[in-house]
């Protein structure tokens, strides 16, 4: 078994700082995700890395960069926090190609002051 | 666009009953649909997953039924229990692409 951790679990920040979440995974698995959670709007690919040092932009990858310098870990950085968003952010890892099956995180909730 | 879209919203049963949860898609090319579980404070989990050689899967209480032709798919919950109370997302992906397309979810709420 393993297990994903995301820190900080929950992130407060002020309108136009630039903030990073992270995310570590002990699965050894390949490919790694970063999805935003609103309220009434699902999950949003941000970005993902297929593997280390990989990186692929998602369809809401505006206004966030992201890292993937070790396998195990990839942080989400977003460059500059709009006031009022609140939003959750979930980080997922799967092996690779031979399986699909996606294993999240617990989640950073961003509020942004 | 949204590719995956997932109906209703929010749904309400009573303990007992079969709650039916909607999801359609756009892309043909998606040949993988796992369903999400979601508690409150808690992070999404596999709940059952499908892929289109099969118009059916079931696990336990958990069936889902597929129609490949008007790309509808549909996860049945028979003997709703109140623990089931939850949001669920439909999902889809095509193989070799890393991308999962997710729905906006459904709220289920079971009333004992």
């Amino acid at each position: 078994g393993g297990i994903i951790t995301q820190t900080p679990k929950f992130l407060i920040g002020q309108e136009g700082q630039k903030l990073t979440l992270k995310c570590q995974q002990n699965f050894n698995h390949d490919t790694m995700y970063w999805y935003r959670q609103d309220s009434g709007k699902g999950l949003r690919l941000i970005y993902y890395s297929i593997t280390e040092n990989d990186l692929q932009k998602g369809d809401l990858s505006e206004g966030y960069d992201a890292s993937r310098e070790k396998k195990s870990s990839f942080s989400l950085t977003v460059t500059s926090a709009q006031k009022n968003e609140m939003a959750v952010f979930l980080c997922a890892s799967r092996p690779g190609q031979g399986s699909a099956e996606q294993f999240f995180g617990p989640g950073t909730r961003l509020t942004v002051l | 666009q949204q590719q995956v879209r997932q109906s209703p919203q929010s749904l309400t049963v009573w303990e007992g009953e079969t709650a039916i949860l909607n999801c359609s898609y756009e892309d043909s090319t998606f040949d993988y649909f796992p369903w999400y579980r979601l508690f409150p404070g808690e992070s999404p989990a596999l709940l059952i997953a499908i892929r289109p050689v099969s118009n059916k899967k079931e696990d336990g209480r958990f069936t889902i039924f597929f129609n490949k032709r008007e790309k509808k798919l549909s996860l049945h919950i028979t003997d709703s229990q109140p623990g089931d109370s939850a949001t669920y997302f439909c999902a889809a992906k095509n193989t070799g692409n890393y991308k999962y397309v997710f729905g906006a979810g459904t709220r289920l709420k079971v009333i004992a």
